[in-house]
């Protein structure tokens, strides 16, 4: 399977601890995008790369958040000091010349 | 505010008949849409997408209408069939869907046997 990849699926915590997700995307995409969905809401946009770059942050991304794309590969996004309005789905897409394809998602619960 | 809107929460359709799901928007720079499915559990898989170019784009059972001086656009998907129950999101952006989409909040789609 070549699609979007993320680790972990399922991801609790307690509140006020570090939590880092990783996100691999299609090997050939070279722009990467990072999304939060609430339940009843669609995914809203946080962040997004082209190759190694952080072209676009969304005021959503708060000081705690933090993401990285080292070489242009996979990303990482660590939410810092946990709240537990944080407890949302974090959606990873990727994308070529065309449409965002989408990973599983990692579900985040704060306790 | 909300700048993709889906006014109706969810849908029955009886299978074989025609589903029609629609989608508001109100940002002028928007010129690139996009229809997503959802089943739980999973991330959106595109479905199909249209530019502000056309006013219709077709893939097989589903079509998709742009009306850009209404702002207002439809997913066609006909003869509806039970898999594609699910939760249906409209999305939107500035540049061929290669920039940050914005999302409805979705239409959950039933289909009866």
């Amino acid at each position: 399977d070549t699609g979007v990849s993320q680790d972990p699926r399922h991801k609790i915590t307690k509140r006020g601890q570090n939590v880092t997700f990783r996100c691999d995307p299609i090997s050939e995409h070279n722009r990467l995008y990072w999304y939060r969905q609430t339940l009843g809401q669609g995914p809203e946009f946080l962040t997004y790369f082209q190759n190694e770059a952080q072209l676009e942050k969304s005021r959503l991304l708060s000081d705690r958040f933090s993401a990285e794309r080292p070489k242009g590969s996979f990303s990482t996004l660590e939410i810092q000091r946990t709240e537990q309005g944080d407890s949302a789905m974090y959606l990873c897409a990727s994308s070529g010349d065309g449409e965002q394809y989408f990973g599983p998602g990692t579900r985040l619960t704060v306790t | 505010d909300q700048q993709v809107k889906q006014n109706s929460p969810s849908l029955s359709v009886q299978e074989g008949r025609i589903s029609i799901l629609n989608c508001d928007y109100t940002n002028s720079m928007f010129d690139y849409f996009l229809w997503y499915k959802k089943y739980p559990a999973e991330g959106p898989t595109f479905l199909i997408s249209i530019s502000s170019i056309k006013d219709k784009n077709e893939d097989g059972r589903f079509t998709v209408f742009l009306n850009k001086s209404a702002k207002h656009l439809s997913l066609h998907i006909v003869p509806s069939q039970p898999g594609d129950s699910a939760v249906y999101f409209c999305a939107a952006s500035a540049g061929f869907g290669n920039e940050k989409l914005t999302f409805g909040t979705g239409t959950r789609l039933t289909i009866i046997p």
